[in-house]
């Protein structure tokens, strides 16, 4: 069974603050994607990146930046120079990939960030 | 290119009555799926569409159904409320069903309220 973990609940941060939100994933697949969304208070979940478990290229994009790790399972998203803007609830997610494997995602229960002016 | 549109956005309705979400996917788009968000579970997986047949159903029970439409429009139904029905409710479509291929891109949500 699949299973996503969020251990961060609630991060407060200072604008200008970077920030890393933590997730780390439970698979017995071999081919899996995994996801990360942000939902702002309009309730819209937004993607923001997906990374296959074949790519361990860690990516940069603007302020964003993710850490992919299989050997810990690992997930981690980082905003750098935290905005006001960047206020939301962030969640990972993880898609199985293999024989039979449907687009189903399993989240985990997201992080609240709040950053204060 | 528009969103995924979902309608209502609000509902309130009352133990016992049932009621129809609807959900228009992004144009091209020909799987949707449906989440339930509520604050103690979480996101869960509700069901799949693609080309108007159920591919993937999560662990729900019967009083929740869906269907899907030739234009790739679906809907679902939640019959016999009950009040730990009340969640929000997100459609999500995607190009196709193969997670490789495909990102899904999430609606507003309709938020229903059960009384």
């Amino acid at each position: 069974a699949q299973k996503v973990t969020q251990a961060q609940t609630e991060i407060s941060v200072v604008e200008k603050e970077d920030v890393t939100l933590d997730c780390v994933y439970e698979t017995r697949d071999t081919t899996y994607y995994l996801f990360w969304y942000k939902q702002p208070p309009s309730g819209e979940l937004v993607f923001l990146i997906r990374r296959n478990s074949f790519d361990e290229q860690n990516e940069i994009s603007g302020r964003y930046s993710w850490n992919f790790q299989k050997s810990t399972s690992s997930f981690n998203f980082t905003i750098t120079a935290s905005q006001v803007v960047d206020s939301a609830v962030y969640f990972c997610a993880l898609s199985e990939a293999g024989a039979g494997a449907n687009s189903k995602l399993t989240f985990g229960k997201g992080i609240t960030l709040s950053v204060r002016p | 290119k528009a969103g995924v549109t979902q309608t209502p956005r609000y509902l309130i309705k009352t133990r016992g009555q049932q009621v129809t979400l609807s959900c228009s996917p992004i144009s091209g788009h020909r799987s949707v799926s449906w989440y339930q968000q509520t604050p103690g579970q979480g996101l869960q997986f509700l069901f799949e569409y693609f080309s108007e047949t159920q591919r993937n159903k999560g662990n729900f029970p019967g009083r929740f159904s869906g269907r899907q439409f030739s234009n790739s429009r679906s809907e679902m139904n939640v019959s016999t409320l009950e009040l730990g029905d009340s969640a929000l409710y997100l459609c999500a479509s995607s190009l196709t069903t193969s997670p490789g291929e495909n990102i899904q891109y999430f609606g507003a949500g309709t938020r229903l309220s059960v009384l």
